[in-house]
C-alpha cells in the first residue's frame, strides 16, 4: 500500500549506541520532516528536508543527523544515543504546493534508550 | 516567535455531547492553521485546515473549526461526540513567513464517557 512508512516500529538500545530510524514515502513529496513526540511537549521538529540533498535544522536538532540522497528516503541517525532521546519519532512528508499543504505522517517509531 | 496554545490537556465529554477543544495562536499576521488527530499508536492525520479562505472550516468526521482573528483563536467543535472520537488532538500553525515548518501545540486528549 502506498504511503509513508517507518522502520523499525519499536527499538530498544543502549546509551552510546548509534541508531538509525528509517522513513520511506511513495508519493514523491518534496518535503520530509522528522519530529519527536514527548508528553507535555506535543511534536517538536528535529530536521526537515525541502528536496534531495537539502536539509535544515528544526527546533531540537542536537544529537541527530539526517541525510536525503533520494527523494523517497529520509533516515534519522542518533550518533550516540542518550536517555533523553527516548521518545516516539514521527516522519512526515508534504507536497511543495504552497504554505497550506498538509503533512502526512508515518505510524511512528517508539525508541527506548536504556 | 509564533506559537500555539491548547487550553486543557485533557477534555472529557459524554457521548452525544458537544465537543469543544480550544486553540489560540500568536501571530501578527494571520497564519495557516491546522487541526490534526492522533489515534492510539498511530501517526497524526489532518482533520481540517484554514488557509485564509472561509473562516468556518469543515473537516472530516463531523468536526469544524472557526477562525476568529479578533480572538486569535481556532477552536475545534463537533455537535455530538461519538465513542470513536476518543483521541489526542493537536492544533498547529504554519507562520506566514515559513514555507515549510509547522508549530504544534502540546495536544488535548479527548475522552468520551458512555
Amino acid at each position: 500500500d502506498a504511503g509513508i512508512t517507518q522502520s523499525p516500529r519499536y527499538k530498544i538500545t543502549e546509551t552510546g549506541r548509534q541508531v538509525t530510524l528509517m522513513c520511506h514515502q511513495t508519493w514523491s513529496h518534496s518535503y520530509m520532516f522528522w519530529y519527536r513526540q514527548d508528553l507535555g511537549h506535543g511534536l517538536r521538529l528535529i530536521y526537515y528536508s525541502a528536496a534531495a540533498d537539502i536539509t535544515d535544522k528544526g527546533e531540537v536538532p542536537d544529537g541527530y543527523v539526517v541525510s536525503r540522497s533520494k527523494t523517497e528516503n529520509f533516515p534519522l541517525t542518533l550518533e550516540s544515543a542518550t536517555r533523553s532521546q527516548t521518545s516516539v519519532y514521527f516522519c512526515a512528508s508534504s507536497e511543495d504546493s504552497g504554505r497550506g499543504e498538509t503533512q502526512y505522517f508515518g505510524p511512528g517509531t517508539r525508541l527506548l534508550v536504556l | 516567535a509564533q506559537s500555539v496554545t491548547q487550553l486543557g490537556s485533557h477534555v472529557s465529554v459524554s457521548e452525544g455531547a458537544l465537543v469543544l477543544l480550544r486553540c489560540n495562536y500568536s501571530s501578527s499576521v494571520p497564519p495557516y492553521l491546522f487541526w490534526y488527530v492522533q489515534y492510539p499508536n498511530q501517526g497524526l492525520q489532518l482533520l481540517l485546515k484554514y488557509t485564509s479562505a472561509a473562516t468556518l472550516v469543515k473537516g472530516i468526521n463531523g468536526f469544524e473549526a472557526e477562525f476568529k482573528k479578533s480572538e486569535t483563536s481556532f477552536h475545534l467543535t463537533k455537535p455530538s461526540a461519538h465513542m470513536s472520537d476518543a483521541a489526542e488532538y493537536f492544533c498547529a500553525v504554519r507562520p506566514y513567513s515559513s514555507a515549510s515548518k509547522i508549530i504544534f501545540g502540546s495536544g488535548t486528549r479527548l475522552s468520551i464517557r458512555p
